[in-house]
């Protein structure tokens, strides 16, 4: 089983709103990852986790507030967003040592 | 750093016909490299992969890609698309480190039509 399963797919959130975002794997993968994809354009690396810990961090602003209560879960908690944040959040897993990536359908975010 | 460069941002061809996807890369150390497709609102799906080995590597779809070391390409290709074919396809890189930072290409949309 090869899924990442992603909640909502679909999320409209005014500026002054707080939602989180949800992925689940349960491939036993130790690393997830969090991406933003806006249209027409490739997927831009957010965040990693490694073994449950945050090691990469590619400067995203702090209204992004990523979370992984455990090996299988991973959250991305929103807060005071701008309407240019609207765009598909993308999260995948991967296993130690192994190199490749395997996303979930993504959340597409309308912030209004 | 690496970088990938995929030169067409479109390619139009008929259902049946072979297809090729070009993918070049930069970097200064072994790397690791992808191709995942991506249909309309939908996440991305991995077709292929080269980690090591044979330099001819199969995929899902019937899709294969060819790892050419030289000329630091890893062109996608298929003898006959079909329609269901449509969509935009991402060749990515990454480096050999613990957990790997994918770096993407600008992405090529594949539009077959009968």
């Amino acid at each position: 089983d090869t899924e990442v399963t992603q909640t909502p797919k679909h999320l409209v959130m005014g500026m002054t709103n707080k939602k989180s975002l949800k992925c689940e794997q349960h491939m036993g993968h130790r690393a997830m990852y969090w991406y933003k994809q806006k249209a027409k354009k490739p997927p831009e690396l957010m965040f990693v986790y490694s073994y449950e810990k945050l090691s990469i961090n590619e400067s995203v602003p702090s209204r992004f507030s990523p979370e992984c209560p455990n090996s299988s879960l991973l959250n991305l908690h929103l807060h005071a967003l701008q309407p240019e944040d609207s765009a598909l959040y993308l999260c995948a897993s991967s296993q130690s040592g192994q190199a490749e990536q395997y996303f979930g359908p993504g959340t597409r975010l309308t912030v209004t | 750093a690496q970088s990938v460069t995929q030169l067409d941002s479109q390619v139009p061809v008929f259902e049946e016909a072979p297809v090729e996807l070009r993918c070049n890369y930069s970097s200064s150390v072994s790397v690791y490299l992808f191709w995942y497709v991506q249909y309309p609102n939908q996440g991305l799906q991995l077709l292929l992969k080269y980690l090591s080995g044979s330099t001819l590597v199969k995929g899902i779809n019937g899709f294969e890609a060819e790892f050419n070391k030289s000329q630091t390409s890893f062109h996608l290709r298929k003898p006959s698309v079909h329609i269901s074919d449509t969509a935009e396809y991402f060749c990515a890189v990454s480096d050999h480190t613990g957990f790997q930072k994918l770096v993407f290409g600008t992405g090529t949309r594949l539009l077959v039509s009968p």
